[in-house]
């Protein structure tokens, strides 16, 4: 089956800092890939739809300065989290969709636990 | 905009007990409509899928769904639930076409007692 991982699985660091994460769709291309956030006991919120070769897709009240992503291959995005602050504390979670498919099917990454001190 | 509603947070059951959980969405076109199943320290895994067709769906371990158009439902069932069952259940719907963006519900979560 298709497989999404993410890397890191989790990470700590200090406020004011900038933390990168990758999302990569492992046996298959991915025109589309879409990044979540998870706060404890609640569902997933889109944050972004990422766009190979073009610009990404932000949801309302989503900062696209805060949150830059980069969408460089069909196989890789990347979610920076810019001057990170506690209230970014969270779990990330991004998602890829097959190209060349109508399978409206969306394969998800394990997540990144996000934790800044 | 799509929306989704999930009317149970929390379920607690006995081993072999039926279930069903509820799941109703907003949209007023065509949809595809999704079950997915955290379990505990794992990603999410996609149960079942309805995007057309016969409007019963199976999905994996002994999983299904129906989707009854006229009431905007799209309700989980399985007849006996075992303690590996116990996770978070997410119902998911998105519109054709576009980017494909899904909206997910709160989530239920399901806590089966041995």
């Amino acid at each position: 089956g298709a497989v999404v991982s993410q890397h890191p699985s989790w990470v700590i660091c200090k406020s004011g800092t900038s933390v990168k994460i990758e999302c990569r769709s492992l046996d298959f291309q991915a025109t589309t890939m879409f990044w979540y956030r998870q706060f404890p006991k609640q569902s997933l919120m889109l944050m972004a739809t990422s766009n190979e070769g073009s610009k990404a897709t932000y949801e309302q009240g989503v900062e696209k300065d805060k949150f830059l992503i980069n969408h460089a291959s069909l196989t890789l995005s990347t979610l920076t989290v810019t001057s990170a602050h506690p209230e970014d504390s969270s779990f990330y979670i991004c998602s890829a969709r097959e190209s060349g498919t109508f399978k409206n099917e969306q394969f998800f990454g394990p997540g990144t636990r996000l934790t800044v001190l | 905009a799509q929306s989704v509603s999930q009317h149970n947070h929390h379920v607690i059951l006995s081993e072999a007990a039926s279930l069903e959980l509820g799941c109703n969405y907003s949209y007023g076109g065509t949809v595809n409509l999704f079950w997915y199943v955290q379990y505990p320290g794992q990603h999410l895994q996609l149960l079942l899928k309805y995007f057309s067709g016969d409007p019963l769906v199976k999905g994996i371990k002994g999983f299904e769904a129906e989707f009854i158009k006229s009431k905007f439902s799209f309700n989980l069932r399985k007849p006996s639930v075992q303690w590996s069952d116990t996770a978070e259940y997410f119902c998911a719907v998105n519109a054709p076409g576009g980017y494909q963006k899904v909206t997910f519900g709160t989530g239920t979560k399901l806590q089966v007692i041995p």
